[in-house]
């Protein structure tokens, strides 16, 4: 299985101020396609998750512009310009290169 | 509106089976896939398999391969999740998913999970 390794595990943010999350994979994520298949999704508590980015950088329908998504091959980063509060829940980053998707372990996003 | 809903609460004891469903609507119910996502308390998702209803064609992770049963019936736009002896490790949140490919792609619907508690 590839391994999804995210850093920080949490992350205490003044609202209005950036925040970043670090995910790195076990094995390249770009496919001979010349996709990367890489994905964030966001938790918010008591509810599914909700996909926030795909292939690495592309926001997914409805996802405000604050959010932005970077990276290739194993490394990947997702920053947020200014937090909000209804920013706060757990992020995750997600592959789908090759079977078993695999998740990260998960940052905990808490306002200050 | 696009949406997965999930069966209810479950609570079980060890060794019982059990079987949670997810039905499908208002989309081509045959055309994708749905995963199954296991959500331990206080842990990260893992993708436990998928299902095409179209052909019943059905992949399991590794981990959960031989553990769980993951069928569909397109006549009422329902997949469903199957346990034939739970353990108390089987405890945990289980997500429904829709996934438009086998791979290369994203859960893009999720239902709202389906808690299952495991308890002598």
């Amino acid at each position: 299985d590839i391994v999804m390794t995210q850093t920080p595990l949490s992350l205490s943010v003044t609202p209005g101020q950036p925040a970043s999350i670090s995910c790195k994979s076990s094995q390249s994520l770009l496919q001979s396609d010349g996709k990367t298949y890489f994905y964030w999704y966001l938790q918010k508590a008591g509810q599914s998750p909700q996909l926030l980015i795909y292939e690495v950088s592309n926001r997914f329908s409805g996802v405000p512009d604050r959010f932005s998504g970077s990276g290739s091959g194993t490394d990947f980063t997702l920053k947020i310009s200014r937090v909000e509060a209804e920013d706060v829940g757990i992020y995750y980053c997600m592959q789908s290169i090759q079977l078993p998707w695999t998740f990260g372990q998960g940052t905990k996003v808490e306002i200050k | 509106e696009v949406q997965l809903v999930q069966s209810g609460a479950e609570v079980k004891k060890p060794g019982e089976s059990l079987k949670i469903s997810c039905e499908a609507s208002e989309y081509s119910f045959n055309t994708y896939w749905i995963a199954w996502v296991r959500q331990m308390p206080g842990k990260g998702p893992e993708w436990m398999g998928t299902i095409y209803p179209g052909d019943s064609d059905t992949r399991y992770s590794p981990s959960f391969q031989g553990q769980v049963t993951i069928s569909a019936d397109k006549s009422i736009r329902t997949a469903y999740l199957q346990w034939s002896s739970l353990k108390a490790s089987d405890t945990a949140v289980y997500y429904c998913a829709r996934q438009a490919r086998l791979l290369h792609y994203y859960m893009d619907v999720w239902g709202k999970g389906t808690t299952v508690t495991v308890s002598s």
